[in-house]
């Protein structure tokens, strides 16, 4: 079935530092890519998303490429915030339906 | 104020107890998803509805679990003879037809049973 892997945290950086967070995925069709971000006490928010094969997702100074051939969707960012700080789900959906979450990355970011 | 609302925030019951949950989506999403996370993982999928119909249920939602959406607006949805598994955040959505615009969630009840 549908699943998606992320990489463990939780994840400290000092600010400006470069962030990536990994996420490789399993889906029998062709599903869309999605990050979603979790701020303490909130509901998630959609942060970006891809709907196909090299489709790159932007937001914010995130970015994260659809790539097939590795079936991953990674997370990146050239300098974080301390605002920044958050948890970060990896997500796929593939009929539209349903979505499947990765278990959530904690990014804390220090001054 | 054009998000999902969820109410209450907050609910600590008694082992036994029923409780119910609503969720107001945006007004024009024809969908609407419930899904319960538990500490430290991710949201795991419950049911959806397309306007009033439940089109979806997933094996998690045992007998005990009962979801509606009456005219297709708001859902509620109610867990009787609470367990303490039960506790989780339970989690709301709401999302236009088409796929790839991804959902908008509310923040949220988070149940206690003790």
């Amino acid at each position: 079935g549908d699943s998606v892997t992320q990489m463990e945290g939780p994840v400290t950086l000092s600010e400006e530092a470069f962030l990536t967070i990994n996420c490789t995925y399993t889906a029998t069709g062709y599903p869309s890519l999605f990050w979603y971000v979790q701020y303490p006490g909130e509901g998630l928010q959609l942060l970006l998303k891809a709907t196909k094969a090299d489709d790159k997702g932007s937001n914010k100074g995130f970015e994260a490429t659809y790539r097939k051939e590795t079936t991953s969707f990674h997370l990146e960012k050239g300098s974080v915030q301390v605002s920044d700080s958050a948890v970060y789900f990896c997500a796929l959906s593939d009929t539209g339906n349903q979505f499947y979450f990765g278990t959530g990355t904690s990014l804390t970011v220090i001054p | 104020d054009t998000g999902v609302s969820q109410n209450p925030r907050h609910k600590i019951t008694k082992r036994g107890q029923n409780v119910t949950f609503r969720c107001d989506p945006i007004s024009e999403h024809n969908r609407l998803y419930w899904y319960r996370q538990t500490l430290g993982q991710g949201p795991e999928f419950l049911t959806y509805f397309q306007n009033e119909a439940q089109l979806e249920k997933s094996r998690l939602l045992s007998d005990r679990f009962s979801a509606e959406r009456p005219k297709g607006s708001f859902s509620t949805l109610e867990i009787q003879r609470t367990e303490q598994g039960d506790s989780a955040m339970y989690l709301c959505a709401s999302s236009p037809s088409a796929l790839g615009y991804g959902y908008t969630f509310g923040s949220g009840t988070r149940l206690t049973v003790v």
